[in-house]
């Protein structure tokens, strides 16, 4: 009864390398994010989705690219894999009340991405 | 560029003893949330605060957002060793659709 998974936990690969992250909620939540945890403990937005539409995109690398399927998945695509890339990544996702929005996150378990 | 402070980035405390971490910022929030963090784990909401000068009670942990909505502090009362974590403050800007912008946080440890 996970509210929201991510696949894989760990993932080890090289530099240049083409790799996926997969996000799925299973709380009927409106919206979905991507976020980015630097070694420091950082956490950063990298994208967000509603209704299948990218409604914010920081200014990321165009090597990473959101694809959502359907309301309850988003998943992270990141193409020529850098070592700068290695972080933990973590997906979110909230309700949103339309009358007075507060956008509360709840977070996946994060996929730590290690590229050596 | 809205920056949200966080202070202290490290504490260290025995158990018993009181805490407060501080999230500071010259913008004016719409609400304000507190996560904590346990490693390995994602963050996971214990508040959000949206009228200026609110407190909210969770157990040992006090919340309040200043008046001007411009700050806010998570005050810790004879704090415990399963306090222990990562408590992040996240802020919601008018009009900014979501996006949070999170505080670097506060690793906190409580020593037995």
């Amino acid at each position: 009864d996970t509210a929201v998974s991510q696949t894989p936990k760990y993932l080890v690969t090289q530099m240049g390398n083409d790799k996926s992250i997969k996000c799925e909620q299973n709380l009927g939540h409106d919206t979905m994010y991507w976020y980015k945890q630097d070694s420091k403990k950082f956490l950063k937005i990298m994208f967000s989705y509603n209704n299948k539409e990218l409604i914010i995109n920081e200014t990321v690398p165009n090597r990473f690219s959101p694809k959502s399927p359907d309301k309850a998945h988003l998943n992270l695509h990141i193409n020529s894999l850098e070592l700068g890339d290695s972080a933990v990544y973590f997906c979110a996702s909230s309700q949103d009340d339309t009358v007075l929005p507060s956008y509360e996150q709840y977070f996946g378990p994060g996929t730590r991405l290690t590229v050596t | 560029t809205q920056l949200l402070e966080q202070s202290p980035q490290f504490l260290s405390i025995q158990e018993g003893e009181n805490l407060t971490v501080y999230c500071n910022s010259s913008s004016v929030f719409s609400s304000l949330q507190w996560y904590r963090q346990e490693p390995g784990e994602g963050p996971v909401l214990l508040v959000t605060v949206v009228t200026g000068g609110e407190v909210k009670k969770l157990k040992r942990l006090t919340f309040q957002f200043g008046d001007a909505r411009k700050d806010s502090s998570l005050h810790i009362t004879a704090a415990q060793p399963g306090d222990t974590g990562l408590y992040l403050c996240a802020g919601l800007y008018g009009g900014s659709q979501g996006n949070l912008i999170f505080g670097k946080g506060t690793k906190l440890s409580v020593k037995p």
